[in-house]
């Protein structure tokens, strides 16, 4: 058990709808980080908030957007879904904004149908 | 991003050593090496890193080529539960504070 935790465990949705994913830290982590996992892309980084704030983003797509609140937990907001967003969602946590060890939770798997 | 080579699979023998290669020629001086592994079903889990000298932890080694060109995790007894997808990744010195898994390499345990 990483200490992260993400809920919910498994989302089934119909295209073109909106869906959040929440991520909480470990206690004491400050940066959350987000990653998705699909058969042909992988796994990719998304976006990574450091104390609230967006620190660096990667392959997110605009009609995805995230948030850190200030009792550090995440939400990773997927609107407009397709098909080809069908896949398992990680988040990750560290201690601080820098090189820490990411401690990964054990994923969102979202099917969008 | 930064780039790392990794065979697509491997297979071990039970309570044999296993040595994962990854080779990563465009690194530069102040390029990280870590090694992320990935078990059925789970998110990703940190293994081990290092820069320049060889690391050891509780879990693995890290054997780092004199020229930094390639680097080896080594695995001391395989394990039925170290079977897994090991993942190279190199954290780009100026780059941001995300983990660029590239394919990695499935490691299948034999009993």
């Amino acid at each position: 058990d990483s200490g992260v935790t993400q809920t919910p465990k498994h989302l089934i949705t119909a295209t073109g709808q909106r869906v959040t994913l929440r991520c909480s830290p470990r206690s004491g982590d400050l940066s959350v980080y987000w990653y998705q996992q699909s058969l042909d892309q992988g796994l990719q980084f998304l976006i990574h908030y450091y104390n609230g704030e967006e620190r660096a983003k990667g392959n997110i797509l605009e009609r995805f957007s995230a948030q850190q609140f200030p009792d550090l937990h995440s939400e990773l907001n997927l609107s407009s879904l397709e098909l080809g967003d069908s896949a398992l969602y990680f988040c990750a946590s560290s201690r601080a904004g820098g090189w820490e060890t990411q401690y990964f939770g054990p994923g969102t798997r979202l099917l969008v149908l | 991003d930064a780039k790392t080579t990794q065979p697509n699979s491997m297979e071990s023998n039970e309570e044999e050593p296993v040595h994962l290669p990854c080779n990563h020629s465009t690194i530069s001086g102040t390029d990280y090496i870590h090694w992320y592994r990935q078990l059925p079903s789970q998110g990703p889990e940190y293994v081990i890193h290092g820069l320049t000298s060889n690391v050891n932890n509780r879990m693995a080694s890290l054997a780092i080529a004199e020229d930094r060109k390639s680097s080896t995790l080594i695995l001391h007894r395989a394990t039925l539960r170290d079977a897994a997808v090991y993942y190279c990744i190199l954290r780009v010195g100026t780059g941001a504070n995300n983990l660029f898994f590239g394919t990695g390499t499935r490691l299948t345990v034999i009993p």
